[in-house]
């Protein structure tokens, strides 16, 4: 069964420092998605992507975070300087049509020190 | 008011018995609905859509009242393995590209 890839499945950084989240999502969907959530709760919208560029963004999503599909099949988020209470567990996400069911990856930790 | 409300619960249900849970949305112009569950520290995972004539999966049943903008789901035969939490996941109206998540709801089923 096709499933959406996620890399690392937990990472460290240090307060301030560059994080690259990566995601390999179903080969033949075409909306990509980034959820986050912080422990204890809900799940939260950061970014859709779709045609190679930012179709919707949360305003979680500010100047901090970046997003790309570098070849035809990663995506990744980038969060630039992270701060500490960028940590939470990082979803990407997967459809095959606008407002159709997402497929979810298993997360990478993000844990900022 | 939130996108999506759930009550977060938790139930505590014995084997074998039926739990029903709520979730109400307030966009009314939300086009697609759906119900995940969430096992601790892992992904959700789509349990199923949910459609206005309502639908059923096995033991899993969901209905959909649009003009109470309000979507349930309801387990019979609860087994130890339905143990999870229950996202109510709504999708904003046509052109928008992005799922509202509720808080969840815990169910722990109770040998």
């Amino acid at each position: 069964e096709p499933e959406v890839t996620q890399t690392p499945s937990h990472q460290v950084t240090q307060m301030g420092q560059e994080v690259i989240l990566r995601c390999v999502p179903i080969s033949n969907h075409l909306y990509f998605y980034w959820y986050r959530q912080i422990l204890g709760q809900k799940v939260e919208f950061l970014v859709s992507f779709y045609n190679n560029e930012i179709s919707e963004k949360s305003e979680i999503f500010d100047d901090q975070f970046s997003v790309e599909r570098p070849d035809g099949s990663n995506f990744t988020l980038k969060i630039r300087s992270t701060k500490l209470e960028d940590s939470a567990m990082y979803f990407c996400a997967s459809s095959s049509y606008m407002n159709t069911e997402a497929f979810f990856g298993q997360g990478t930790r993000l844990t900022v020190v | 008011r939130k996108e999506v409300e759930q009550d977060p619960g938790p139930f505590n249900v014995p084997e074998g018995a039926t739990v029903a849970f709520n979730c109400t949305y307030s966009n009314s112009a939300s086009q697609s609905f759906f119900w995940y569950r969430q096992d601790c520290r892992k992904e959700p995972k789509l349990l199923m859509s949910v459609y206005s004539s309502g639908n059923e999966d096995g033991r899993f049943t969901a209905q959909l009242n649009r003009a109470s903008q309000y979507i349930s789901l309801l387990i019979r035969d609860s087994k130890l393995s339905d143990s999870a939490t229950y996202l109510c996941v709504v999708s904003r109206q046509t052109g928008a590209n992005n799922l509202f998540f509720g808080t969840g709801t815990r169910l722990t089923v109770i040998p």
